[in-house]
């Protein structure tokens, strides 16, 4: 199985400002057909199923707020909320769609500083 | 309206056995893959396996396999995950997502299933 590891585990931002969360697979999950790499991210908020905000690493799904932006390649991916809003506090997840299964990394927390 | 709606709240002894379903509406059910993913109380998320209801095509987690059964009914639109013999650390909230046409993220979540195993 791919390992996703995220850091960090926990994050407490200003109200405005940004946050930045990193994700790094154990192999590269650059797709050579789409020529983008299979790495998705999701938040969770307390009592609610997970919601996909970026797929392909850096496409945001739809309605999601353009403040959330994705980056990275290969091995090394990174997810940037512009603007802190009260509503972002929640867990972030990355997960590879490169390959089944399609595993998680553990977590990040975000909290209001 | 696109949606899973997945089955009630459970509460089960060890031993017994157990089915939870993710019942889908407004799209065609066997033209997307659908997976189960774990979720043990306070805890991050596993991916357990996925099936293609076209034709029953199931791919489970390594950590799953022979643990659960992942099945598919296309006549009913509904996804199911089974247990024959629970255990008091398959306590957790189980959810299914399904992917999308260009990707294997999954897009679209049901609202979650809590099983609660203890004697």
């Amino acid at each position: 199985d791919i390992v996703m590891t995220q850091s960090p585990d926990s994050l407490a931002v200003s109200l405005g400002e940004r946050a930045t969360i990193n994700c790094k697979s154990s192999q590269s999950i650059l797709s050579s057909s789409k020529d983008q790499s299979s790495l998705a991210w999701y938040l969770q908020k307390p009592g609610q199923p997970p919601k996909l905000l970026i797929s392909w690493a850096s496409t945001r799904a739809s309605g999601v707020s353009d403040r959330f932006s994705g980056s990275g390649s290969g091995t090394d991916f990174t997810l940037t909320i512009r603007s802190l809003q009260p509503e972002d506090v929640a867990v972030y997840y990355c997960q590879q769609h490169y390959s089944a299964p399609y595993t998680f990394g553990l977590g990040t927390k975000l909290e209001i500083k | 309206e696109e949606q899973l709606v997945q089955s009630g709240a459970e509460v089960k002894k060890p031993g017994e056995s157990l089915r939870i379903s993710c019942k889908a509406s407004g799209y065609t059910f066997t033209n997307y893959w659908i997976g189960w993913v774990r979720q043990l109380p306070g805890k991050g998320l596993e991916s357990m396996g996925i099936i293609y209801p076209g034709d029953s095509d199931t791919n489970y987690s390594p950590s799953f396999e022979g643990q659960v059964t992942i099945s598919a009914d296309e006549s009913t639109s509904t996804a199911y995950l089974e247990w024959s013999s629970l255990k008091a650390s398959d306590t957790a909230t189980y959810y299914c997502a399904r992917h999308n046409d260009w990707d294997d993220a999954f897009h679209m979540w049901g609202q979650g299933t809590m099983v609660t195993v203890s004697s």
